[in-house]
């Protein structure tokens, strides 16, 4: 499976923007960039994913890199909530199989 | 719906007991899960299965450790003797297909402490 490599720990004042890259240079054709997080003391929880554009939800926007080797995922105004571990996963769906594989993540910490 | 269940949500035992840990999916999805996650190793897929099928057992770690799943709404992990490095927050989840729309959900996590 394709790695991802994410910084160990990013801070953030509360309500400003929140940018967390993720690099994935080995990525294939179909592979699928998925984010979920990881408050504390609960189990992972989906954000956001994408192929190839950039997409936005209620909860985060996902920017990938034309050539798909990164991406990143954009809190537009983070809050005390968004406190947590972010894990940026790359899922190939042609294979069938739904299994995720979790690296070590990004802690994200919001300075009230 | 109420979500991925998992019973119990703490559970300490002795070393040498055996422990079994219990998931109720969201009703209607395909696909369980059971994950570990340690401050060592992360979290950890240890067995996935689709439509009661399981389908990748190869994150088991050894014997001792078994998953069950009876039927669509119940599924088990066993671990048969514990040893106190099995301590670990075990995680259920379940999702609707394999799709890349299908997000996995997951449970609260028991935690499982082996004196």
């Amino acid at each position: 499976d394709a790695k991802t490599t994410q910084p160990n720990s990013m801070e953030s004042n509360e309500e400003e923007p929140v940018h967390l890259p993720c690099n994935h240079s080995t990525i294939s054709g179909t592979d699928y960039i998925h984010w979920y997080r990881q408050l504390p003391s609960q189990g992972p929880e989906y954000v956001i994913h994408g192929l190839t554009s950039n997409v936005n939800n209620r909860m985060a926007s996902l920017a990938i890199a034309e050539d798909r080797k990164s991406s990143t995922l954009i809190l537009h105004r983070a809050t005390l909530r968004d406190a947590a571990v972010y894990y940026c996963i790359l899922r190939d769906v042609s294979a069938g199989a739904n299994n995720l594989f979790f690296g070590t993540g990004t802690r994200l910490t919001v300075i009230p | 719906d109420a979500g991925v269940i998992q019973s119990p949500r703490h559970e300490v035992t002795e070393m040498g007991q055996e422990v079994t840990l219990r998931c109720k999916p969201i009703s209607g999805h395909d696909y369980l899960f059971w994950y570990r996650q340690t401050m060592m190793r992360g979290l950890e897929l240890l067995i996935y299965f689709n439509n009661n099928v399981p389908i990748d057992d190869s994150g088991m770690p050894e014997d001792r450790f078994s998953a069950k799943m009876p039927n669509a709404s119940f599924s088990t992990l066993k671990i048969q003797p514990s040893e106190p490095r099995d301590s670990a927050v075990y995680f259920c989840a379940s999702s609707l297909g394999s799709g890349a729309n299908d997000e996995q959900f997951f449970g609260p996590g028991t935690r499982l402490t082996v004196l």
